[in-house]
Formats: C-alpha cells, structure tokens, sequence
C-alpha cells in the first residue's frame, strides 16, 4: 500500500465544513484511497472510498486530484459527533493484505 | 442488514494463557480479517480469512492463528500471552477479496487486558 501522510491534529467549528486533507505521492495506479474514522474505542467506520473520480455519500464528499497525489475527505456540516480519527488508506482494489492504518487525522468539533 | 458483532466485549487474561476471541460477519460477506488496536495507535492486520483458510498475514507470531466456519464467522485465538498482546481485537468482513473497490466494515471490537 502507498504511505499516506495526514496532520495530526484538526478543528473545526460546528456546522462548518470540515475538509481533511491528505498526501499519497506515491499512489500506484490500481490503488484506491480509503477514508475510515473511529471514534473512540469503537470499531472503524467506512466513510467513502475512490479511485480517480470525485465521489459523494450521505456522509461525506471525497476530491481526488487530478494527479492523485492527494485527496481532501469534506464533511459538509460538522456536528460534535463527527469528532474522530480519520484515516485516509490508499491500497489496491481487493486483495489478502490488510488495510495499512496510519495513526490519523483527530478532527475535533468545537462548539 | 446484520452488522459485524464480535463477543466478548471485555476480556481480562493472564500471562501465559489462551484466549479465543469471535467474530460473525455482516449479512453476504465472505471474508473476516482481524487486526490488532494498541492504544494510541492505528489498527494493525494480523490475518484474513476467505472460504476457511487463510488467506494473507501481517506481520504476527504463530501464536496468533484463526479459523473460519462454513457460515463465515471466524474465531481469532491467541496462545501464551503476553503483556504486550493487550489491545483492541477488531473483526472486518468484507466480499470476496480480488473484487475492485472491496470494502471492509468493522464490528465494535474485544478490548483484551493481558496481566
């Protein structure tokens, strides 16, 4: 899987969108970027998943650049529930490997 | 639609024992992988399984090993514990693996304490 590097730490204010970003340079072609979040001492939860196109879900927006180098998880009005990790995983679509977790992004909502 | 469960949710071991920790997938998934949460840290992948055999391993000792039924649950055991196998257990199920864009989907989680 491509290395992925986030920031450490976010904030975001309530309602405003949160957008997360994310660097994978070394992306291979048939890798996906994956975003999952967890909040705490749950199980992770599948946010959106991409290969080159845009894409959008009820929970989330996901921007890929053109080059694929990067990507940008936008939640479109943060709520206090949103405060998580989020991990942005690039890998190829399918296969025996498990996901490669970094240690996140921890996106906190202030009120 | 049935999530992913796993039992138990707590667990407290001694040093040296065994545990056996279990996992039922998400309705029409037929594969179960499993990863290791120290605290503070990313999940790590310890196996998956895929029509009841393994079916790729991360970096773990052969202590860890696992199985999976015919109804696609799986069990993951860990032999001779140690202090540094106290973690959060977390079970993935997901479609056959070779699918493009295969998703996995996490169930809540054993929290183990190894003394």
């Amino acid at each position: 899987d491509a290395k992925t590097t986030q920031p450490t730490s976010m904030d975001c204010a309530e309602g405003r969108a949160a957008n997360l970003p994310c660097n994978h340079s070394t992306i291979s072609g048939n890798e996906y970027v994956y975003w999952y979040r967890q909040i705490h001492s749950q199980g992770p939860q599948y946010i959106i998943h991409g290969l080159k196109n845009n894409e959008t879900n009820e929970m989330a927006s996901l921007i890929i650049t053109e080059d694929r180098k990067s990507s940008t998880l936008i939640l479109p009005h943060a709520t206090l529930r949103d405060t998580a990790v989020y991990y942005c995983i690039a890998r190829p679509g399918g296969g025996a490997d498990g996901l490669t977790f970094g240690k996140g992004t921890h996106l906190i909502i202030q009120p | 639609e049935t999530g992913v469960t796993q039992s138990p949710t707590h667990l407290i071991k001694t040093r040296g024992q065994q545990v056996t920790l279990r996992c039922s997938s998400q309705s029409g998934h037929n594969t179960v992988s499993w990863y290791q949460q120290a605290l503070g840290q990313g999940p790590q992948f310890i196996f998956q399984y895929y029509r009841e055999e393994e079916n790729g391993r991360g970096n773990f000792p052969p202590r860890f090993s696992g199985l999976q039924f015919p109804n696609y649950s799986s069990e993951l055991n860990v032999n001779a514990l140690e202090l540094d196998d106290s973690a959060l257990y977390l079970c993935a199920s997901s479609l056959a693996p070779g699918r493009v864009g295969e998703t996995q989907y996490f169930g809540p989680g054993t929290r183990l304490l190894v003394l």
